[in-house]
């Protein structure tokens, strides 16, 4: 069945420092993509999407490329902030006959950022 | 404009006893969600109904587990006997329609002791 891996966490970063959270995906046809992001005490917020191959979701300087070839939407930032803390998930929608609006989520990655 | 409510957001509760969850979604959104949600897992569907219809209920454990969406806006989700291992937090989510974006609830976290 489709799924979605993501990195193991938690990743501890400094300020200012690049991020890259890995994601790659299995799925039959072609899935829509997206990153959630949970802060705490907070409910998960969609980040950013993709639907289609080749297409970058961008939001809140958080970049992800849809990468068919791959099957991979890896979350990238150039330049994190202690607010960046929260655990991000990468998650996939079925498309097609089964289009259903359900997600299936990673395991979720934990991301610290220190000042 | 109100985001989806959730209540309670914590509760504690002895094995073997009921439980409910409550769930306001966003204002004339049609689909709503369920979603369990393990500690450091990602969370994973529980039932999604259209309106007040469950269209999906195959990951519901219908031996214990229930949920009723009265005329397609609030939803209650109900575990009776609860278990050990139904301890996480329970997600409720909505969207204006399949297939559009989700919005999600801050949760209800449920211990059973």
């Amino acid at each position: 069945g489709d799924s979605v891996t993501q990195m193991e966490g938690p990743v501890t970063l400094s300020e200012e420092a690049f991020l890259t959270i890995n994601c790659t995906y299995t799925a039959t046809g072609y899935p829509s993509l997206f990153w959630y992001v949970q802060y705490p005490g907070e409910g998960l917020q969609l980040l950013l999407k993709a639907t289609k191959a080749d297409d970058k979701g961008s939001n809140k300087g958080f970049e992800a490329t849809y990468r068919k070839e791959t099957t991979s939407f890896h979350l990238e930032k150039g330049s994190v902030q202690v607010s960046d803390s929260a655990v991000y998930f990468c998650a996939l929608s079925p498309r097609g006959s089964s289009n259903t609006g359900k997600l299936i989520f990673g395991q979720g990655t934990t991301l610290q950022v220190k000042p | 404009e109100a985001g989806v409510v959730q209540s309670p957001r914590y509760k504690i509760i002895e094995k073997k006893q009921p439980v409910a969850f409550w769930c306001n979604p966003i204002s004339g959104h049609n689909t709503l969600y369920w979603y369990l949600q393990n500690l450091g897992q990602g969370p994973e569907l529980l039932i999604r109904y259209e309106n007040e219809e469950a269209v999906d209920d195959s990951q519901l454990p219908k031996d214990r587990f229930s949920a009723e969406r009265l005329k397609g806006v609030d939803s209650t989700l109900k575990i009776q006997p609860a278990e050990l291992g139904d301890s996480a937090v329970y997600l409720c989510a909505s969207s204006f329609r399949t297939g559009a974006e989700a919005f999600f609830g801050q949760g209800t976290r449920l211990t059973v002791v």
